[in-house]
């Protein structure tokens, strides 16, 4: 349960500003993922990686960004392209294995000023 | 594409009464099957897969392909019960790395 991490719990983000959300892991994880978790919209993913150095985008990639530099890492960046950015976020992380399923953090809760 | 559908957003019943979140999906091969719960002020975690046919704290869900659902029951509910409920569809094959999920149920367990 506490293998996956992020801060912060809550961010403030400005007009214009970029704002960067962190999710880490030591559950020596291949995969990573972000979703966004809004009311009566359930998750939606944002995006994913299945391996240091390679991410993809998932449903609703659009005013988002990510990297992949470390296996324990994976930082969502929230663009000031993204329109309506108000939302929580969570990370999950996910080992390789078919069988495998998914592991969420404790989530990051977005708020625009 | 793979789709799944929760259709009620609210679902209450009594301490002790039977309860079962509906879940509908859509996808053309053989998919895995789960629910995730989240409990207020705690974070998202599997409650049951379809795989593992067992039963996690009263619940258990069957696949049903010809109908394609997952519905998740319980026979007699708890007030601990209370919780938002998420069925979520791994596909097969080359979409077996992403989950999706339903919007969610809202289950309130009243005293």
């Amino acid at each position: 349960d506490g293998g996956i991490t992020q801060s912060p719990k809550y961010l403030f983000r400005k007009e214009g500003q970029n704002v960067t959300l962190s999710c880490e892991q030591n559950l020596n994880h291949d995969a990573m993922y972000w979703y966004r978790q809004d009311p009566g919209q359930g998750l939606r993913l944002i995006y994913y990686s299945q391996i240091v150095n390679d991410f993809q985008k998932g449903d609703i990639a659009e005013g988002y960004s990510v990297s992949r530099e470390k296996k324990e890492s994976f930082p969502l960046t929230v663009t000031s392209a993204q329109k309506n950015p108000t939302a929580f976020y969570l990370c999950a992380s996910r080992d390789r294995g078919y069988q495998e399923t998914q592991y969420f953090g404790p989530g990051t809760r977005l708020l625009v000023l | 594409a793979q789709r799944v559908t929760q259709p009620e957003k609210l679902l209450s019943v009594f301490k002790g009464a039977p309860v079962e979140l509906k879940c509908n999906y859509s996808y053309s091969g053989s998919p895995e099957l789960f629910w995730y719960v989240q409990y207020s002020r705690q974070r998202l975690q599997l409650l049951l897969r379809h795989i593992s046919r067992e039963s996690i704290k009263g619940f258990t869900a069957d696949l049903n392909k010809g109908e394609t659902s997952f519905h998740l029951k319980k026979p007699f509910a708890q007030e601990e019960d209370s919780a938002m409920y998420y069925c979520a569809l791994r596909g097969s094959g080359g979409s077996n790395y992403k989950l999706t999920f339903g919007k969610g149920t809202l289950l309130t367990v009243n005293p």
